[in-house]
């Protein structure tokens, strides 16, 4: 299946920080979302991102399919202890590919 | 507002007793999903159905079994649980298939 892998592993950062992760695959896909997984509950989908080379916002996060459609990319600004969380790439296609995830914690 | 409502949100069960989880969804969406998620891992697929029509993955085990009654509803029946079944199973929900999908809060699934 699609390997979908995502970096970094895990981030510390301390609150008002900016965030960056990404995304790559070895497979090209029309349409790249990303979640916020919080612990013990179900993924809560953040971005959906459905032409190459857009770059979309949704307050503090802003995501872009990249133009070769094979990697994305998530930033996070201005860092808030709420930020706290498990965030996964997902790849679709007719199914949903998961990336590897980047476990975020926040430093008050 | 319109959501995904899983059922219980923790279940525990002994080995090998049968047990059904549910979901449901108010979104009116035609395809609902149900995955099974590991700690520290992502979610994997099991099965899922585009209206009436089900569809399993290869690798899913024949313990795991679905049913879809209605547009609303649909259920996850492990026939036979093992310790290895233990985990969060996730059902999640999209208009079509190849479009965002959104998840419910998830039910974990303790097996003794």
């Amino acid at each position: 299946g699609q390997q979908l892998n995502q970096s970094p592993q895990s981030m510390f950062i301390q609150e008002g920080e900016d965030v960056s992760m990404n995304c790559t695959s070895s497979s090209i896909f029309n349409t790249w979302l990303w979640y916020k997984q919080d612990p013990g509950e179900g993924p809560v989908l953040l971005i959906a991102l459905y032409k190459a080379g857009e770059l979309t916002s949704n307050g503090r996060l802003t995501a872009q399919f990249g133009i070769t459609r094979k990697d994305s990319f998530l930033n996070i600004s201005a860092s808030i202890p709420s930020d706290v969380g498990i965030y996964f790439c997902a790849g679709l296609t007719n199914n949903l590919f998961f990336g590897t995830g980047t476990r975020l914690t926040v430093i008050p | 507002d319109a959501m995904v409502i899983q059922n219980p949100r923790y279940q525990v069960t002994q080995f090998g007793k049968p047990v059904t989880l549910s979901c449901s969804q108010t979104l009116n969406h035609n395809v609902m999903y149900w995955y099974q998620q590991k700690s520290s891992q992502a979610p994997k697929l099991l099965f899922h159905y585009y209206d009436k029509d089900f569809n399993n993955e290869a690798d899913t085990p024949d313990n795991f079994q679905s049913r879809r009654p209605n547009t609303s509803f649909c259920f996850l029946d492990i026939r036979s649980p093992g310790l290895g079944d233990a985990a969060m199973y996730l059902c999640a929900t999209s208009r079509t298939t190849g479009r965002g999908q959104f998840f419910g809060p998830g039910t974990r699934l303790t097996v003794l």
